[in-house]
């Protein structure tokens, strides 16, 4: 069964840029899922940052589109995440997850138990 | 943009029927998912392609669409069932792709 762990610092100044690493075990990523980003703001629910496929195409939330970019490494079985120019509101728990898409759908059918990034100074 | 509505809150007896509803603009048109999230843990999926249930979900747990709402069910509801339930879809817009969430429905089981 896939496992996705996601690892990244837990605080991050405001305008400064939030990385995070997904590292999946026990599945390829080379095979035909999407591997996607989602945050839990605190008290409020679920949103999609975006997703990104084994070569590297991707999907982005349009509320976030300027500031994200997603990337794979195939060779370390692993996907990452870079927000740029964060604020307060990005404060959040983000979880990475495995992405079922095909031309009718799209649902995260594994995810990670989420890593929690605070921005402040 | 598309929207996606759900009860903020829902309770249930245990043993009776836990049914959750997403409404949203033609959800008939689209493919839904429901995803069971407890405090601390992470996002369980429930429900695909608005009926599936995918490896080790109860049988107790199905979804369906009725004219313009989605709908989680639940039957003979358990304490374990407690947690928050996100109703999600994607969305083509006119120059991109989306996936929206619900904004969360938590079941209470009292």
């Amino acid at each position: 069964q896939v496992q996705l762990q996601e690892s990244g610092p837990g605080l991050v100044k405001p305008s400064e840029t939030l990385s995070l690493t997904c590292t999946v075990s026990d599945y390829s990523i080379k095979y035909q899922f999407y591997w996607a980003w989602i945050r839990q703001t605190p008290g409020k629910g679920l949103e999609w940052i975006g997703s990104v496929y084994r070569g590297g195409s991707t999907n982005y939330n349009p509320s976030l589109r300027s500031r994200v970019a997603l990337s794979v490494d195939t060779s370390k079985n692993e996907f990452s995440m870079e927000l740029r120019s964060v604020t307060a509101a990005d404060t959040a728990i983000y979880h990475c997850a495995r992405a079922a898409v095909t031309d009718k759908t799209y649902y995260f059918d594994s995810w990670g138990q989420g890593t929690l990034v605070s921005v402040s100074s | 943009s598309y929207e996606l509505t759900q009860p903020p809150s829902v309770s249930v007896a245990p043993g009776e029927t836990a049914t959750i509803t997403c409404g949203g603009r033609n959800i008939g048109d689209k493919l839904v998912n429901w995803y069971q999230k407890r405090p601390g843990q992470a996002p369980l999926l429930v429900i695909y392609d608005e009926s599936d249930r995918p490896s080790g979900i109860p049988e107790r747990f199905s979804g369906s669409i009725f004219e313009n709402a989605a709908t989680l069910t639940i039957a003979r509801a358990e304490a374990g069932d407690e947690a928050d339930y996100y109703c999600q879809v994607w969305h083509r817009g006119r120059d991109d792709l989306d996936v929206i969430f619900g904004g969360g429905t938590k079941l209470s089981v009292l």
